[in-house]
């Protein structure tokens, strides 16, 4: 167990619909990633907070977005939704923003579009 | 950007057999190195990382890796694997100085054989 958590575990829905995802990270960390894990993709990241702000932004789609709230728990927020969005999306954490930081990655919430 | 290449996608092996997996990364500034692994269903786990003094890196579970930076590789090995090393490894890197973004591999299967 990481420490960190995501809700919902599963997640389907139907094309054009609009998700929402959350993620409390471990307790003391102040980063929050996002990953989208697909087939064809691979492992990819979407975006980064630290403290409340957008820290780094990655392959994430304008269709998507995210935010870290006070109490330092994330949401992200998935709409017009499409097939090919189906896919793992991940939530990490980290003590803080530097690349050296090791990420805690949560058990993933899976997204289908049907 | 960099980027990372996990030359193998598939690796069987024999139970308490050598393996190395093989990454490759490009990146034109200092990187960190990690390798993660991720069991069934599960998230992602840092098994080690590289970011600066001996090449030679130990992780948990008996890994290793070795940086090498005039073939740009980071080689993840195991002198003797257990089934429960049956597992989804990733290398990933991230730009030492300015990265806050993580560039994974696309994953190398390891399958343990009794």
């Amino acid at each position: 167990d990481s420490g960190v958590t995501q809700t919902p575990k599963h997640l389907i829905t139907a094309t054009g619909q609009r998700v929402t995802l959350r993620c409390s990270p471990r307790s003391g960390d102040l980063s929050v990633y996002w990953y989208q894990q697909s087939l064809d993709q691979g492992l990819q990241f979407l975006i980064q907070y630290y403290n409340g702000e957008e820290r780094a932004k990655g392959n994430i789609l304008e269709r998507f977005s995210a935010q870290q709230f006070p109490d330092l728990h994330s949401e992200l927020n998935l709409s017009s939704l499409e097939l090919g969005d189906s896919a793992l999306y991940f939530c990490a954490s980290s003590v803080e923003a530097g690349g050296h930081n090791e990420q805690f990655f949560g058990p993933g919430t899976r997204l289908t579009v049907l | 950007a960099q980027s990372v290449t996990q030359l193998d996608s598939q690796v069987p092996v024999f139970e308490e057999a050598p393996v190395e997996l093989r990454c490759n990364y490009s990146s034109s500034v200092s990187v960190y190195l990690f390798w993660y692994v991720q069991y069934p269903n599960q998230g992602l786990q840092l098994l080690l990382k590289y970011l600066s003094g001996s090449t030679l890196v130990k992780g948990i579970n008996g890994f290793e890796a070795e940086f090498n930076k005039s073939q740009t590789s980071f080689h993840l090995r195991k002198p003797s694997v257990h089934i429960s090393d049956t597992a989804e490894y990733f290398c990933a890197v991230i730009a030492s100085n300015t990265g806050n973004q993580f560039y994974f591999g696309t994953g190398t299967s390891l399958t343990v054989i009794p």
